[in-house]
């Protein structure tokens, strides 16, 4: 089946600090999402990305199909902005489901 | 407001028995699915459902079952069969576009642990 790897695994910002985290996949993709998951575990969409750029706020998402890899940057970051952010791709004449990656935990610091 | 809800929260099952998760949308989607978490790692596929009366098993199926039938409502029980069944399931469901991939949207999961 298609990898999904993200990183870095973990992050550790100072509040205001901009980063971005990276996701590659190893097979062509017509669905990417980002998500955002909470430390109740709700899982919040943040783009639905399968090609090209979008932004939300601070947020902005970049996926190069052609390349495999989609990127999600976050600019001046905020404590509630802390949480795991997962990448996930569905594949191209597959069935409607979704393969994760393990995640990148982001902690913001005050 | 539409959404997934998905009940309980938190729920506590004794070996042997089966428990049932329930997910109810009002979005009029046509797809559901069944998702597992365990702690520090990503999602993992269930079951699915594309249409009412009809499912798929994802990559993890052995010691879960489903049903669908009706739109709104897509039910995982947790059967005694399932060996190690502590984790965190999320439920979540998408429009059935004519590109064949739409946006999934999650509820809030509901947490299994074994006493």
């Amino acid at each position: 089946g298609i990898q999904v790897e993200q990183s870095p695994p973990d992050l550790i910002l100072q509040e205001g600090a901009n980063s971005t985290l990276r996701c590659n996949f190893s097979d062509s993709v017509n669905n990417l999402q980002w998500f955002h998951q909470n430390p109740w575990g709700q899982l919040i969409n943040l783009f639905y990305i399968p090609s090209g750029t979008k932004q939300n706020g601070r947020l902005s998402a970049t996926t190069v199909a052609t390349e495999r890899y989609s990127l999600l940057y976050i600019s001046s970051s905020q404590t509630t902005d802390s949480g795991v952010y997962f990448c996930a791709v569905g594949r191209s004449g597959s069935a409607r489901q979704l393969t994760f990656g393990s995640g990148t935990q982001l902690t913001v610091l005050p | 407001d539409g959404g997934i809800t998905q009940s309980p929260k938190y729920l506590f099952r004794k070996e042997g028995q089966n428990v049932t998760l329930s997910c109810e949308q009002n979005l009029n989607h046509d797809a559901m699915y069944w998702y597992r978490q365990d702690p520090g790692q990503g999602l993992r596929l269930i079951y699915y459902s594309q249409i009412v009366n009809d499912f798929q098993k994802g990559d993890i199926a052995e010691g879960y079952s489903v049903s669908r039938e009706k739109k709104e409502s897509f039910p995982l029980t947790v059967t005694s069969a399932q060996k190690n069944p502590t984790a965190f399931y999320l439920c979540a469901s998408s429009i059935q576009g004519s590109s064949g991939n739409q946006p999934q949207h999650f509820g809030d999961g509901t947490r299994l642990s074994i006493l």
